[in-house]
């Protein structure tokens, strides 16, 4: 069973623009996670953001996590053509197993 | 560097063969895990593992069966392969978990098999 729900499923945006992807969950988690995949390779973990945590930073990604709403949204900054990939969020419960959502598929145009 | 390998990147297998797909990881995690990647359902779990000899069904277990004989190899097999077996199979792995703490996953970059 899907936990995670993406939105939206894809998005278009020019070089440079910020680009923003949500997550909405079901159940209660202990931490969320979010992947990114480039076409045809494996996923490769962004960032890990835990229930008693609102907002973390890595570089350019900006994780918010709102445990009230169950959701979560990944805002990448400035945005370069690398970045095209598709992005998936995670949801785990300390012993369940993670769950994945369906994914946002990015296309940054140079 | 963290190394997931899968034997395959691409495989073409006919309706009711056996079919293995192998994986190997060089990061001695405890946890591994197989899911399948269809397009709009994107990645269910199959199988994992979280120690030698030891499986837990996942999500869609039907059709699969696994084999962990020794900690760093994680082999999926498809008893007798079916067309709607068609997908990406991807392998992952990730340290233990701990109580309330659930360790990023790496990922192999996947077997494409088709099944004729």
């Amino acid at each position: 069973s899907q936990q995670g729900e993406e939105d939206p499923q894809a998005l278009s945006i020019q070089e440079g623009e910020n680009a923003t992807m949500n997550c909405s969950y079901k159940t209660s988690i202990n931490n969320l996670q979010w992947y990114r995949q480039n076409s045809g390779r494996g996923l490769v973990h962004l960032i890990l953001i835990r229930s008693n945590e609102r907002e973390k930073h890595s570089g350019r990604l900006r994780v918010t996590l709102d445990t009230s709403k169950k959701s979560s949204s990944l805002l990448i900054t400035a945005s370069r053509a690398a970045d095209t990939a598709s992005y998936f969020c995670a949801t785990g419960g300390g012993y369940q197993k993670v769950t994945f959502g369906t994914g946002t598929k990015l296309q940054v145009i140079p | 560097d963290v190394k997931v390998t899968q034997s395959s990147r691409y495989l073409v297998k006919r309706t009711g063969e056996k079919v293995f797909l192998e994986c190997v990881q060089d990061m001695d995690h405890e946890n591994m895990f197989w899911y399948r990647q269809d397009p709009g359902l994107g990645l269910r779990l199959i199988y994992f593992s979280y120690d030698v000899k030891m499986k837990e069904k996942g999500d869609i277990p039907e059709g699969y069966s696994v084999s962990r004989e020794k900690k760093e190899r994680f082999s999926l097999i498809l008893e007798s392969a079916s067309t709607n077996q068609t997908s990406m199979y991807l392998c992952a792995s990730s340290p233990i978990m701990q109580v309330l703490s659930n360790q990023p996953q790496h990922f192999g970059d996947g077997t494409r098999l088709s099944i004729l």
